[in-house]
């Protein structure tokens, strides 16, 4: 199975704050990843896909970059809505497997 | 607008049984494949299983092979999961998901339903 890791797992940020988040993949997974946000409550929500694609309706100051073994996300300015869960997951290969998380708090 | 509601949840004792169903509305059902993906309390999300746009081609997670069945009905536009020989481990919330293309492969989850709760306790 491909492990998926983010790092970190605990991000305390502000308002208009630059973010990036981290996930590395234990093999090489081309292009096949996907970024997900989740609020307390709520089922995920899909931002990217094919690493840096966005998907219809999510803000710009969501982007995407990487290939194979390692991937960013990046949050460009922090903004009060964008506090949350974040999770990778690879579909490159059954199983699909995600990463642990990553949990954007308020600083 | 895509819509997925997850039902049939609740209380099953450990080696008791569950079917989960799901709803979809708003695209053309039997040309997108499916998936079911757990969260444990306070945890991450689990894929759990996939189908394909026909139902012909499944896959399961380790954890849940030949305990779990997954199956849809293209005529009333429904996904299910027949869960058996429940665990404890297996408490979570269950979501149904829509994949991005008629086979799971190279394929994201791009919409996904509320949620609906299985807790396994005796």
């Amino acid at each position: 199975d491909i492990q998926m890791t983010q790092s970190p797992s605990t991000l305390s940020a502000s308002v208009g704050d630059r973010v990036t988040i981290t996930c590395r993949a234990s093999q090489r997974i081309s292009s096949w990843l996907a970024w997900f946000q989740q609020k307390p409550g709520k089922a995920p929500k899909l931002l990217l896909y094919k690493a840096s694609n966005l998907q219809s309706g999510i803000p710009s100051r969501f982007s995407g970059s990487g290939s194979e073994t390692e991937f960013t996300l990046t949050i460009s300015s922090l903004q009060p809505d964008d506090f949350a869960t974040y999770y990778c997951q690879q579909y490159n290969s059954d199983p699909w497997t995600f990463g642990q998380g990553t949990k954007v708090e308020i600083k | 607008e895509v819509r997925l509601v997850g039902s049939g949840g609740g209380l099953a004792q450990p080696g008791g049984s569950l079917r989960l169903s799901c709803a979809a509305s708003g695209f053309a059902f039997s040309s997108f494949a499916m998936a079911w993906v757990r969260q444990a309390p306070g945890k991450g999300l689990e894929w759990v299983s996939s189908t394909s746009g026909s139902g012909s081609s499944t896959s399961y997670a380790d954890s849940v092979e030949g305990r779990f069945i997954i199956s849809r009905d293209n005529s009333k536009n429904a996904l299910y999961l027949q869960m058996s020989n429940l665990r404890p481990e297996d408490t979570a919330i269950y979501y149904c998901a829509k994949v991005s293309s008629v086979l799971p492969t190279e394929s994201y989850f791009d919409n996904w339903g509320q949620g609906t709760l299985v807790t396994v306790s005796s």
